[in-house]
């Protein structure tokens, strides 16, 4: 099975801190896409960043990175200048095929003020 | 991107009785996905719908449990038949549109 995997079920940063939230994944596609879901209390799904495998310069969003590996297989979420509103579950998500979202088992982020 | 409405978003329902899940898009699109998230697990895809045809659906889940409707290119349902406590989860649409893009979600309590 092609899988994705985080290993942090749970952490916790303070306020304006950095915070990095590590996945790994498995695939045996040459291109393909990368994505981190942040879902808070309210379950809605929030698309947080995503990154195309193919380009080897990391995507941005203001205050959310990611540091690709790809031959690592690697796909980290860095959050920096952590707010409270950032408190929340994420996942991390590699898109199988055209269609099919498979996702890691997410981690919860914790923010102390 | 597109903005998905969803509901209800959440309702208690007796075992053995079904409970239909409505998703409107405010844009056509060709492919809907339905996914579930058991309780403090992460997102399973049940199904792809596509306008005009059945909907294909992902090993462990079948269609007289999860009968899904897509009458147009910008709504669809999802039905849970014949509920029992297991099927207790949070139910999300989603679609493909710059990344993809997901409804509220519905949670379901099944008693």
């Amino acid at each position: 099975a092609q899988t994705v995997t985080q290993s942090q079920p749970e952490m916790s940063v303070q306020e304006a801190e950095t915070v990095t939230l590590s996945c790994t994944y498995d695939t045996s596609e040459s291109d393909y896409y990368l994505f981190w879901y942040k879902q808070p209390p309210s379950r809605q799904m929030i698309l947080v960043i995503r990154q195309e495998a193919y380009k080897q310069q990391n995507a941005t969003e203001n205050r959310f990175s990611v540091n690709f590996q790809k031959a690592a297989k690697s796909f980290s979420l860095k959050i920096s200048d952590s707010q409270l509103g950032d408190a929340a579950m994420y996942f991390c998500a590699r898109l199988q095929g055209a269609q099919k979202l498979v996702f890691g088992q997410g981690t919860r982020l914790t923010i102390n003020p | 991107s597109a903005v998905i409405s969803q509901k209800p978003s959440r309702d208690i329902c007796q075992r053995g009785t079904s409970l239909t899940i409505q998703c409107q898009v405010d844009s056509q699109v060709t492919m809907m996905f339905w996914y579930r998230q058991q309780p403090g697990q992460s997102l399973t895809l049940i199904a792809t719908a596509n306008q005009g045809s059945e909907a294909t659906y992902e090993s462990g889940f079948v269609i007289d449990k999860f009968p899904i409707s897509r009458p147009n290119l910008t709504f669809s349902t999802l039905t849970v038949s014949n509920m029992s406590p297991e099927d207790s989860s949070i139910y999300l649409c989603s679609v493909e549109s710059a990344g993809f893009t997901f409804g509220s979600g519905t949670r379901l309590t099944v008693v």
